[in-house]
């Protein structure tokens, strides 16, 4: 099994429509990430937690919340979803001052 | 000014050249440098990590941190067709935190011909 496992791993959904993108990791690893890729833009950080009561913003949350249900998932919330938030999703997990581990990531389409 | 700069390429070599990906930064306080590689449609994957200055190799891949001009670099050695992929180069600082939250350059997209 992956380190990081993301669902689904592709998603096709209409303007307006609530959307959650499910990330879990067997790592053990306190820290999560949500980013979000797009041609040109490179890897854009939407949300962080270092632990299930810490929750923070990155620089394009607008639009995303997020939900740390327990130390092993986190997850995506698009609540109402915008053909702009086209791209590809990644989660990934830390330890400590170490590299992250990323998911296979989630590509999404808003039509 | 960007805190990590990385030239996106396009960079396209034939198989058995020796390939160098750059990248520059602004941060003095970054300590933890590191290169990912992604395959198309794929997650990034670490393929080095180095603490502070310094040479780090690893098979046909060698890293190199010079903090003095705030520039680091990859080289891959022998180049194969199974390393076109895009190249990210990722940053952290030390002391714990949000410190350790990594700063990604754009990616270099590396073709390699057969």
């Amino acid at each position: 099994d992956a380190d990081v496992t993301q669902t689904p791993r592709n998603r096709i959904t209409k303007t307006g429509k609530r959307i959650m993108l499910e990330c879990s990791q067997t790592k053990g690893h306190d820290r999560m990430y949500w980013y979000r890729q797009d041609p040109g833009l490179g890897l854009r950080l939407i949300y962080y937690s270092f632990d299930v009561k810490d929750i923070n913003k990155g620089e394009i949350s607008d639009g995303y919340s997020v939900s740390r249900q327990a130390q092993a998932k986190f997850s995506l919330s698009l609540e109402s979803a915008i053909p702009n938030q086209t791209a590809l999703y990644f989660c990934a997990a830390q330890d400590r001052s170490y590299g992250y581990t990323f998911g296979s990531g989630t590509r999404l389409t808003v039509v | 000014q960007k805190e990590v700069e990385q030239d996106p390429g396009p960079l396209s070599v034939p198989e058995g050249a020796i390939v160098s990906l750059n990248c520059t930064y602004s941060n003095s306080a970054f300590q933890y440098f590191m290169w990912y590689r992604q395959y198309s449609r794929k997650g990034p994957e670490l393929l080095m990590y180095t603490y502070s200055s310094g040479n780090k190799e690893d098979g046909r891949f060698t890293a190199q941190v010079d903090k003095s001009s705030k520039y680091i670099s990859l080289f891959i050695r022998d180049s194969q067709p199974s390393d076109s992929a895009t190249y990210l180069c990722a940053m952290s600082m030390s002391g714990g935190g949000s410190n350790y939250k990594l700063t990604f350059g754009k990616g270099t997209l590396l073709t390699v011909n057969p």
